[in-house]
């Protein structure tokens, strides 16, 4: 398996231009996760998804933020209008729907906002 | 509030000896804890999950403790190695089957050859 698949890898745009970022999960995976990590704040956990449904999005910043998942092997998340303070790396993870299950991250996404 | 405090930034230890990073929380009553290994410019990897009923696991060099009466857990590394230097994330995950982590800080482990 080819694991949690996010795109770009590196994304450098300027502020108030909108980002989409790109996360396929892995195969038969029914929990996605969208995190943000910066040095101050660590990882945050943004939104997350059951069975393509978004159960809690209590973490995402700002309504300049919006994710979906509009089918199982995709999800994504948007900032619209992109700000400096929003530069940072963000993951997307994916696990089997249960307690106790391991999530496991993609590659992040590195996001530079100038 | 709920917190939840991974011992310093950083910790350096010597090649050989075991490095022991702690992760304390307050106000939650998670069901499982997971520790999980970060390399830099990488994602979190998965190492090892404890159950609220369980005192301590093992897996090679690799031993957790969960203290629900401390509400702590101690990750011990035995035998140090230089590769064994990365960032140490715990994760407490509260088994409502809802499957969201809430992750410490982390610990920046170093081990000098």
């Amino acid at each position: 398996d080819a694991g949690v698949i996010q795109s770009p890898r590196h994304e450098v745009t300027e502020m108030g231009q909108e980002v989409t970022l790109r996360c396929k999960p892995i195969s038969g995976h029914n929990s996605l996760f969208w995190y943000r990590q910066t040095m101050m704040r660590g990882l945050e956990l943004l939104i997350y998804f059951n069975n393509n449904v978004p159960i809690d999005d209590s973490g995402m910043p700002e309504d300049r933020f919006s994710a979906k998942m509009p089918n199982a092997s995709f999800s994504t998340l948007k900032i619209q209008p992109s700000e400096p303070r929003d530069s940072a790396v963000y993951f997307c993870a994916s696990s089997l729907l249960g307690p106790g299950n391991e999530q496991f991250f993609g590659p992040g996404t590195r996001l530079t906002v100038l | 509030s709920q917190k939840i405090e991974q011992n310093s930034e950083a910790l350096n230890i010597q090649e050989g000896k075991t490095a022991t990073l702690t992760c304390n929380y307050t106000n939650y009553s998670p069901a499982y804890l997971q520790w999980y290994r970060q390399d830099p410019g990488r994602g979190p990897v998965f190492l090892l999950l404890i159950r609220e009923n369980e005192k301590e696991k093992r897996k090679e060099r690799l031993k957790v403790t969960f203290d629900t009466t401390l509400k702590q857990s101690l990750f011990h590394i035995t035998a140090s190695q230089p590769a064994d230097s990365a960032t140490y994330l715990c994760a407490l995950d509260m088994g409502t089957g809802a499957n969201n982590l809430f992750f410490g800080t982390g610990t920046r482990l170093t081990v000098i050859p």
